[in-house]
């Protein structure tokens, strides 16, 4: 089975500042992708970043980036320049290759508050 | 992603009554998967639809609730004799095919908010 552990219930950061959301995994899969996703106080899921885990780079996309280090199973959610409107709950998700490999499976989620 | 529409955003049920969700995939997708999110919770996989088939529905409570997915029309989860339980956020997401991991982008639609009084 599949887990996803985000161990930070909440975190704070000053605006324009970097923060970085833990997110470790569990898997037994060889074959994996890793998800981020934003869901802000209206509700609704945002996707912001993949990586799979054969990629050789670490996957950026503009302000994310995701710090993925493979032997530790992890995949730390970076958000650069903090933004007022970063404010917001962070999943981090993961689906397998083998089996039901069209479920994706959940952590927590981080509750990040970005402070002017 | 604006594709997935849902609706209706917020639906209010006392107890008893039955609750429809409705989930219109993306143009040209053919699967529909349902999640729910429960206070305090990340989403939690129900069920994965094709069309007039369910392929999976491993996630679904026993009792209560089902899942269709017709030829024509919208994917609807439907909630029987809704318990205060059944309070959550209830996301749909689509896709064109089977959603292996070439599928590198996973959109949901906004949710549906139901609240049991």
């Amino acid at each position: 089975a599949q887990k996803i552990t985000q161990t930070q219930p909440g975190m704070f950061v000053q605006e324009k500042e970097a923060v970085t959301l833990d997110c470790t995994y569990d898997t037994s899969d060889p074959s994996y992708g890793l998800f981020w996703y934003k869901q802000p106080s209206s509700g609704e899921m945002i996707f912001l970043i993949y990586q799979g885990s054969y990629d050789q780079q670490n996957a950026t996309e503009g302000r994310y980036s995701l710090n993925f280090q493979k032997a530790r199973k992890s995949a730390n959610l970076v958000i650069s320049a903090s933004q007022l409107g970063d404010s917001a709950m962070y999943f981090c998700a993961m689906r397998v290759r083998g089996g039901s490999n069209y479920k994706l499976t959940f952590g927590k989620g981080t509750l990040l508050t970005v402070n002017p | 992603n604006a594709g997935v529409m849902q609706n209706p955003r917020h639906l209010v049920r006392r107890r008893g009554q039955e609750a429809r969700l409705r989930c219109s995939p993306m143009k040209g997708h053919s699967h529909v998967y349902w999640y729910r999110q429960l206070p305090e919770e990340g989403l939690k996989f129900m069920v994965y639809l094709q069309k007039e088939n369910i392929i999976d529905e491993s996630g679904m409570p026993k009792e209560r609730f089902s899942a269709e997915f017709p030829k024509e029309g919208p994917s609807i989860l439907r909630i029987q004799q809704v318990v205060r339980g059944d309070s959550a956020a209830y996301f749909c997401a689509s896709s064109p095919e089977f959603g292996g991991l070439m599928n590198t982008e996973a959109f949901f639609g906004q949710g549906t908010r139901l609240t049991v009084v």
